[in-house]
């Protein structure tokens, strides 16, 4: 069955570095979405991703972050400047039809910021 | 804004059991859909079961079922005849109109055996 990947898995970053967080999302998807959860907390919505732009984004994806889909199967999620209040679970997602379809999870990259 | 709550954040059940895991949510649209995610130790978030607001009838799937009362903004899902691979983290999720998701805190499932 077509899965969501993610890399990598865990990545370790001091405060200021720039990351690049990469999912493949599943081939025949249109649209893709960014979360994050930080440890103990709701899973929070960063982005939304249709047409090679951003069609929704949360009070979250300010500037320090953007999103890319590079080539025909990466997308990816770049945080500028990173800080420590961004170590949290990173979970990348994709659907076929967008609203209210199910979106297919994947794993997360888990980012420490020290 | 919309708010979506798992007062249970822990919950256990014996294998063979029904357990109802409750979720409630608050919004002003009136056209949404609702969702159980599923998320096993150390692995991807899988789908449970979707209601769409505009549909009356409850959701089942096999063994899950949801109790979706429109009115009262409640979405419960129940899980009979329990197993161990059911044990995982459960999220309920709002999804709007504005293509957002808005998660719940989550309730954390053990089966017994």
């Amino acid at each position: 069955e077509p899965e969501v990947t993610q890399t990598p898995s865990h990545q370790v970053t001091q405060m200021g570095q720039e990351v690049i967080l990469r999912c493949v999302p599943i081939s025949n998807h249109l649209y893709f979405y960014w979360y994050r959860q930080i440890l103990g907390q709701k899973v929070e919505f960063l982005v939304s991703f249709y047409n090679n732009e951003i069609s929704e984004k949360s009070e979250i994806f300010d500037d320090q972050f953007s999103v890319e889909r590079p080539d025909g199967s990466n997308f990816t999620l770049k945080i500028r400047s990173t800080k420590l209040e961004d170590s949290a679970m990173y979970f990348c997602a994709s659907s076929e039809i967008g609203q209210g379809d199910e979106q297919y999870f994947g794993p997360g990259t888990r980012l420490t910021v020290t | 804004a919309q708010t979506v709550t798992q007062s249970q954040p822990e919950m256990s059940v014996q294998e063979a059991e029904t357990v109802t895991l409750s979720c409630t949510y608050d919004t002003s649209e009136s056209n949404y859909y609702l969702f159980w995610y599923k998320q096993p130790p150390s692995r991807q978030m899988i789908l449970v079961i979707r209601q769409e607001a505009y549909k009356q009838q409850n959701a089942t799937e096999n063994r899950f079922s949801v109790n979706f009362q429109k009115a009262a903004k409640s979405f419960s899902l129940k899980i009979s005849d329990s197993q161990l691979g059911d044990t995982a983290m459960y999220f309920c999720a709002f999804f709007s109109t504005g293509n957002q998701f808005y998660f719940g805190t989550g309730t954390s499932l053990t089966v017994i055996p």
